[in-house]
C-alpha cells in the first residue's frame, strides 16, 4: 500500500529536549516537505527536499531542521524545542516526474506538545 | 509567505442539500488542489486542477481553476453525512516547489 508513515503520533516533551520526528515514503517520491497546522493558520510549510541532498526552507523554518540522507526518509529535527512548536506536524511527498505532479500525499500527522 | 482566503470558514447545511467553497489568493498558482481532512487523519487529495480555466468533476464534487489563476472553487453536490471534515485549497507555486494552504471549511451535515 502506498503510504506516507510518520512517527510518532503523539508526543509529549519538555523545552529543550532534542526530538526527530521521523517520516518515510514508499512511492519512490523524489520531492518530500514538512507542514505545520495550526488553529485558523491552516498548514504552513516548514521544509521541502526535491531531491536526496537537497533541502530548502519553507515559510516557517524557524526552530527546524531537516536532513534527506535516502530518497525514503525525510525526518524533521528540534534541536531545542519550545512552547510554540506545540502543533500538529505533517509530511507530505510528491513525484516529480510526468504530469500529474502536484499531487502531495500526507502522512497522518505527529501531535507534538512541548511543555 | 502567501495567503489564500477561504471562504466560507464553516458550513452548516441539511442532507442533500448542495454546497459551494472557493479561494482566492494575491498571486498565480500553477496548479489548485482541494483536500479533506478527518479528524486525526492527513489531509487526503480530493480534485487537482492544473489548467486555467479546466472544469473537473469526481463523483459528487466539481472544482474550476480560475481563469486569471488566482483563484479556485469546490462544490459538492447532493451532501451526505460522510462529507464532514474540513476541507482546503491548496495552490502550488509557478516553480513548483511550494504550496500555500487556505485555512479550511468546516463542514457539518446535518441528517
Amino acid at each position: 500500500e502506498a503510504q506516507v508513515t510518520q512517527n510518532p503520533r503523539y508526543l509529549i516533551t519538555v523545552t529543550g529536549k532534542k526530538l526527530t520526528v521521523t517520516c518515510s515514503q514508499n512511492m519512490n517520491h523524489e520531492y518530500m516537505s514538512w507542514y505545520r497546522q495550526d488553529p485558523g493558520l491552516g498548514l504552513r510549510q516548514i521544509y521541502y527536499s526535491m531531491n536526496v541532498e537537497v533541502t530548502d526552507k519553507g515559510d516557517v523554518p524557524e526552530g527546524y531542521k531537516v536532513s534527506r540522507k535516502e530518497k525514503r526518509n525525510f525526518p524533521l529535527i528540534l534541536e531545542s524545542p519550545s512552547p510554540n512548536q506545540t502543533s500538529l506536524y505533517f509530511c507530505a511527498s510528491r513525484g516529480l516526474a510526468g504530469v500529474r505532479t502536484g499531487e502531495l500525499f500526507f502522512g497522518e500527522g505527529s501531535r507534538l506538545t512541548v511543555l | 509567505g502567501q495567503q489564500l482566503n477561504q471562504s466560507p470558514q464553516s458550513m452548516f447545511i441539511q442532507e442533500g442539500e448542495d454546497v459551494s467553497m472557493n479561494c482566492t489568493s494575491s498571486s498565480i498558482f500553477n496548479t489548485w488542489l482541494w483536500y479533506k481532512q478527518d479528524p486525526g487523519e492527513g489531509p487526503v487529495l480530493l480534485i487537482a486542477l492544473y489548467k486555467a480555466g479546466e472544469l473537473t468533476s469526481n463523483g459528487r464534487l466539481t472544482a474550476q481553476f480560475g481563469i486569471t489563476r488566482k483563484d479556485s472553487f469546490l462544490n459538492i453536490s447532493a451532501s451526505i453525512p460522510s462529507d464532514v471534515g474540513i476541507y482546503f485549497c491548496a495552490g502550488q507555486t509557478l516553480n513548483g516547489n511550494q504550496f500555500y494552504f487556505g485555512t479550511g471549511t468546516s463542514l457539518t451535515v446535518i441528517p
